[in-house]
């Protein structure tokens, strides 16, 4: 079956620190992939997309992500979390064919610790 | 520019009532996409509208409908509320439906259905 999957449903992690947050799909062919973010009570930002091309994508607020084909992954990473990175974050996808909307992962909650 | 606007931003109703939510994409965007929100099922494809057809449909009951007029804007609504409609309804814009263009989510309408 086609599936996101977030696997950490709650990561702390030290304001300061390195962060990576997984994600995981099962599609057929490699679907356009993102990253959301969530603050309280707010819309969803988009933080970064891999449509093609290099791997490593660059987004805002200092994140990047690494697109592996080999293990249907794209991995969020930030090299320092600052408190206010202090959020939910949504992994999602686009399928190339067929269905044109977002498929969401179950969202990773980050808590920052000073 | 000014991003995605939904009205109201926070909604009560009671068990039975119906409701309509407005969304007014980014300027120039044509598709404009709506989500639920909710803990137990997260995020979910509520339907897609582009240049006023509805494209794509998610797997929601007949109470649920929507509509896009000339000018983009979107409005949806939900007939005979039920205790489990309650839950944050996000509206998404993009420029395109096809080929995938990224879409830019509004700050949603929380509605509380007593």
């Amino acid at each position: 079956a086609q599936s996101v999957t977030q696997p950490d449903i709650h990561i702390t992690v030290s304001e300061g620190a390195s962060l990576e947050l997984r994600c995981n799909y099962s599609y057929g062919a490699t679907p356009y992939l993102f990253w959301y973010v969530q603050s309280p009570g707010q819309g969803l930002q988009l933080l970064l997309k891999y449509f093609s091309g290099d791997t490593l994508v660059q987004g805002i607020k200092g994140f990047e992500a690494e697109f592996k084909r080999s293990q249907s992954s794209f991995n969020l990473r930030k090299p320092s979390v600052h408190w206010s990175d202090a959020a939910e974050y949504f992994c999602a996808v686009v399928p190339k064919t067929g269905a044109n909307n977002l498929f969401f992962g179950t969202g990773t909650r980050l808590t920052v610790i000073p | 520019k000014a991003g995605v606007t939904q009205t109201p931003r926070y909604l009560i109703k009671t068990r039975g009532q119906q409701v309509t939510l407005s969304c007014s994409p980014i300027s120039g965007h044509r598709s404009v996409s709506w989500y639920q929100q909710t803990p137990g099922q997260g995020l979910q494809f509520l339907f897609e509208y582009f240049s006023e057809t509805q494209r794509n449909k998610g797997n929601f009951p007949g109470r649920f409908s929507g509509r896009q007029f000339s000018n983009s804007r979107s409005e949806m609504n939900v007939s005979t509320l039920e205790l489990g409609d309650s839950a944050l309804y996000l509206c998404a814009s993009s420029w395109a439906d096809r080929p995938y263009t990224e879409a830019f989510f509004g700050q949603g309408t929380r509605l509380t259905v007593v």
